[in-house]
């Protein structure tokens, strides 16, 4: 069956310092891959997909994710961090077999950063 | 332009009662799909449309549950004889042309609560 993987519930990070968001995924087939990012009361707003090609794709707001099949993960990356990052991040993938369009998402995890 | 909207923001309603949630693409789009979020996990897919069809129903939990889009636009997602396991948000995106790989763009919700 295909799954996402979320690890950490929540990542706390100092603004300024690098953040790591991790996804690692299990589907059948060559998968597209999606982050995206729900601040309270909002909807869930697209950051940035891997289709194919470059394994480092780049977002909205200075995110960029780098695939990597071998190890089946999607990881969520920024150089510096902003407080206003502070939200609840979602990896999600489509492209499996039967699956037309649908996404099929992680758990989420919450990013904290810190003055 | 114009997000997806979703109405109503917050619905409450008692076990066993009728609800209709509705659901406003961005225009122009032909896909539409529905999930559910509840507390503290990923969004779960529920239908997706391509047109006034829907092309893929596997995520609906049970027979309680039923979607139209009758002239290809709006989606109205309706829950009969409601159960408190119903409780969630519901959550509506829609997309270009449903290719595959396509980024969905996701409403605000509806919060159901069901008492």
């Amino acid at each position: 069956a295909q799954s996402v993987a979320q690890p950490e519930d929540q990542v706390n990070v100092a603004e300024g310092n690098p953040l790591t968001v991790k996804c690692t995924y299990s589907v059948s087939g060559n998968p597209y891959l999606f982050w995206y990012v729900q601040y309270p009361n909002r909807g869930l707003q697209f950051l940035l997909k891997y289709i194919t090609g470059d394994n480092l794709v780049k977002g909205s707001y200075g995110f960029e994710a780098e695939f990597n099949k071998s190890q089946t993960s999607f990881h969520l990356k920024k150089p510096s961090a902003l407080v206003s990052d502070s939200a609840l991040y979602f990896c999600a993938v489509s492209g499996f077999s039967g699956g037309y369009n649908k996404l099929i998402f992680g758990a989420g995890t919450r990013l904290a950063v810190h003055p | 332009g114009a997000g997806v909207s979703q109405t109503p923001s917050n619905k409450v309603t008692e076990k066993g009662k009728y609800v209709e949630l509705r659901c406003d693409p961005i225009s122009g789009h032909t896909a539409l799909y529905w999930y559910r979020q509840s507390l503290g996990q990923g969004p779960e897919f529920l239908i997706y449309f391509q047109g006034t069809g829907a092309a893929d129903d596997s995520g609906l939990p049970n027979d309680r549950f039923f979607a139209v889009r009758p002239e290809g636009s709006v989606s109205t997602l309706k829950i009969q004889r409601t159960e408190r396991g119903d409780s969630a948000v519901y959550l509506c995106a829609s997309s270009s042309a449903g290719t595959q790989g396509e980024e969905q763009y996701f409403g605000p919700g509806t919060r159901l609560t069901v008492t």
